[in-house]
């Protein structure tokens, strides 16, 4: 079975300072991994994904990921928050098995994100 | 339309209704999604559907659970006598779907419904 962690309830951070929301996980095979933005009464938006290839994947609103398969953790950074960024974010996971066919995507609880003016 | 639409945004219903939620998928997304999100969590896998069937149901509750897609579409959830315990944000989502390999495209998800059972 697969799953994903969000060990932060909350993160605080600067406006200005570096952010980092954690997520680890645990797939059977090799996880396809995502991070989703929720705003408030707002659906979720996606913002970067890890299918394959680089460590270190950049999405949208100058966040990025580092993805560290021995650590099993895809952690969500950006080198300058920004008030804007407060919201919810979600880790995601879904794990690539070779034999193809449908596997359903698992979320994480959320972390909420403070940035702080 | 641009993205993916659910109506209605908020429902307000009585212990023991029936409603139903519906999901606009963005037009070319063969795949669609129904997730639940309590307060306080991520959201909760329900049911897929690729193109008109439902691929995977394993995550509906129980059997007061249902949801259709018949054209390949639109999709409605459906929750037959209500609990109090069915009160929650229900959201869908859309995806491309492809060969295998390139099962990864994220979902694009809706604004959800506002649940609420009284």
């Amino acid at each position: 079975a697969q799953s994903v962690a969000q060990p932060e309830d909350q993160v605080n951070v600067a406006e200005g300072n570096p952010l980092t929301v954690k997520c680890t996980y645990s797939v059977s095979g090799n996880p396809y991994l995502f991070w989703y933005v929720q705003y408030p009464n707002r659906g979720l938006q996606f913002l970067l994904k890890y299918i394959t290839g680089d460590n270190l994947v950049k999405g949208s609103y100058g966040f990025e990921a580092e993805f560290n398969k021995s650590q099993t953790s895809f952690h969500l950074k950006k080198p300058s928050a920004l008030v804007s960024d407060s919201a919810l974010y979600f880790c995601a996971v879904r794990d690539h098995m070779n034999s193809g066919g449908y596997q359903k995507v698992t979320f994480g609880t959320g972390t909420k994100l403070q940035v702080i003016p | 339309g641009a993205g993916v639409s659910q109506t209605p945004s908020n429902k307000v219903t009585e212990k023991g209704k029936y409603v139903e939620l519906r999901c606009d998928p963005i037009s070319g997304h063969t795949a669609l999604y129904w997730y639940r999100q309590s307060l306080g969590q991520g959201p909760e896998f329900l049911i897929y559907f690729q193109g008109t069937g439902a691929a995977d149901d394993s995550g509906l509750p129980n059997d007061r659970f249902f949801a259709v897609r018949p054209e390949g579409s639109v999709s409605t959830l459906k929750i037959q006598r209500t609990e109090r315990g069915d009160s929650a944000v229900y959201l869908c989502a859309s995806s491309f779907w492809g060969l295998a390999e390139n099962n990864n495209n994220e979902q694009f998800f809706g604004p959800g419904t506002r649940l609420t059972v009284l």
